[in-house]
């Protein structure tokens, strides 16, 4: 049984362009929390997604945005890349908005 | 505030010893608490969770620890062992709905 997997495993753009990450949740759940991890800190909470709808949101501008498939994957968009969105990037599946949450091992983006 | 921080930032401890990492938040109204493993290169881990209806939660070789008078939370984790080294991460949840709050973490490295 395959847990959380995000692709791709790193990334490198330069400011302002536009990255598009993605998650597959571990079987049986339905929904998806991502994460940003800058560099010596925890984990900050992006957002999450439950059917198919955002549910719940972080403090982080419009720039970024999500998207959650018919099959639970999602995905994470970051437009107008700036120097401080490099980060390791997490995500997380559960079942039900309120259960536990299984990250996967992320994907680490680096803005020039 | 929305925040939930650790005292050590490293921690080292010999093979074979008890190691405890300690943690403050500073939410009243969170009802759960988490800690998290984070090997190198990998995602958070699920270690051990208590809810603020208990004081004191065992695992195997760890224990949760939880002072809601002063709003203090310790993980203690027994016959340290190599693979124990990693960054340990305090995380609530409750007032602010599904998301976790990650504190900043700390590292455990242990001497063989």
């Amino acid at each position: 049984d395959a847990g959380v997997t995000q692709s791709p495993t790193h990334l490198i753009k330069t400011r302002g362009q536009q990255v598009t990450l993605r998650c597959s949740p571990k079987s049986g759940h339905d929904t998806v929390s991502w994460y940003q991890q800058a560099l010596g800190q925890g984990p900050q909470f992006i957002f999450q997604y439950y059917e198919e709808e955002e549910r719940q949101r972080g403090n982080f501008p419009d720039r970024f945005s999500g998207h959650q498939f018919p099959n639970y994957s999602s995905e994470l968009n970051v437009n107008a890349l700036l120097l401080g969105d490099s980060a390791l990037y997490l995500c997380a599946s559960s079942i039900g908005t309120s259960g536990e949450q299984f990250f996967g091992p992320g994907t680490r983006l680096t803005v020039l | 505030g929305e925040s939930v921080g650790l005292h050590l930032p490293t921690l080292s401890v010999q093979e074979g010893d008890n190691s405890i990492i300690n943690c403050a938040y500073s939410n009243s109204a969170s009802d759960y608490f988490i800690w998290y493993k984070q090997e190198s290169g990998k995602g958070p881990q699920f270690i051990i969770d208590i809810r603020s209806n208990m004081d004191k939660r065992q695992g195997q070789r760890v224990t949760v620890l939880l002072n809601k008078t002063v709003k203090h939370l310790s993980l203690q984790i027994a016959a340290t062992q190599p693979g124990d080294s990693a960054v340990y991460f305090c995380a609530e949840k409750g007032e602010y709905g599904n998301k976790l709050v990650f504190g900043a973490g700390t590292i455990l490295r242990v001497k063989s």
